[in-house]
């Protein structure tokens, strides 16, 4: 049973433009999700997080929506840029992670366009 | 701020073979260590979790083990590699209050 859910493998946008990567999950007891970027042959680093009290956050070209409700989320890069061409991975804290850890989704492969 | 040391990059071994990657971290003290695996189209799958020295708990039933022999050592074993464990492994370290950092992965190719 996934936790965490990104629908949509790959994603292409065009430089300049706005790129938009969706998540849901299902465990309600998440309380905190991170946004986690991805080059080939490299781990995984820290890109935006945000807390569930929240539904906005922003860090430059980065906004992270948090839709509670829905329990949905959302990462907006814009403008897009070459450098942003990477997988996406969406992740949650807390019950579902076990002690901290954290659940991840099978990310969404950007694919920025010239 | 943290670093995370991982090795080999790369490993092929083949099948019925032992294993042992380790990760060191530096940077922090006292961290929560984790084994993440990815294989290949699926997402990153925590194996193991590690709160302090010998302490390890497991979230899915495998054919690996981790032990923590120091505070900031995690290392990830097998007896006998199986194809199944081919795979891209990850070790992070985190708390509860902040982000994950990873450690730049090993590919491990089980022949």
């Amino acid at each position: 049973d996934q936790q965490v859910k990104q629908n949509s493998p790959s994603l292409s946008v065009q430089e300049g433009r706005i790129s938009i990567l969706n998540c849901d999950y299902t465990n309600s007891m998440f309380d905190y999700f991170l946004w986690y970027k991805k080059y080939p042959a490299e781990g995984p680093t820290f890109l935006i997080s945000i807390s569930s009290i929240k539904d906005k956050n922003e860090d430059g070209r980065f906004t992270v929506f948090l839709n509670k409700s829905a329990k949905h989320l959302s990462l907006h890069i814009v403008p897009s840029q070459p450098g942003d061409s990477a997988v996406y991975f969406c992740a949650a804290r807390g019950e579902g992670g076990g002690a901290d850890g954290l659940t991840f989704g099978k990310g969404t492969h950007l694919i920025i366009q010239p | 701020s943290q670093t995370i040391h991982q090795w080999p990059a790369t490993l092929v071994q083949p099948v019925g073979s032992p294993l042992s990657l380790e990760c060191t971290v530096e940077g922090t003290s006292n961290p929560n260590l984790y084994w993440y695996r990815q294989a290949a189209g699926r997402g990153l799958q925590l194996l193991f979790y590690s709160v302090g020295i010998g302490q390890i708990s497991s979230e899915v039933p495998q054919n690996l083990s981790a032990s923590r022999p120091q505070d900031r050592q995690f290392i990830l074993s097998s007896k006998k590699l199986l194809l199944s464990d081919s795979g891209f492994y990850l070790c992070a370290a985190g708390g509860r209050i902040t982000e994950a950092f990873f450690g730049q992965g090993t590919r491990l190719t089980v022949v």
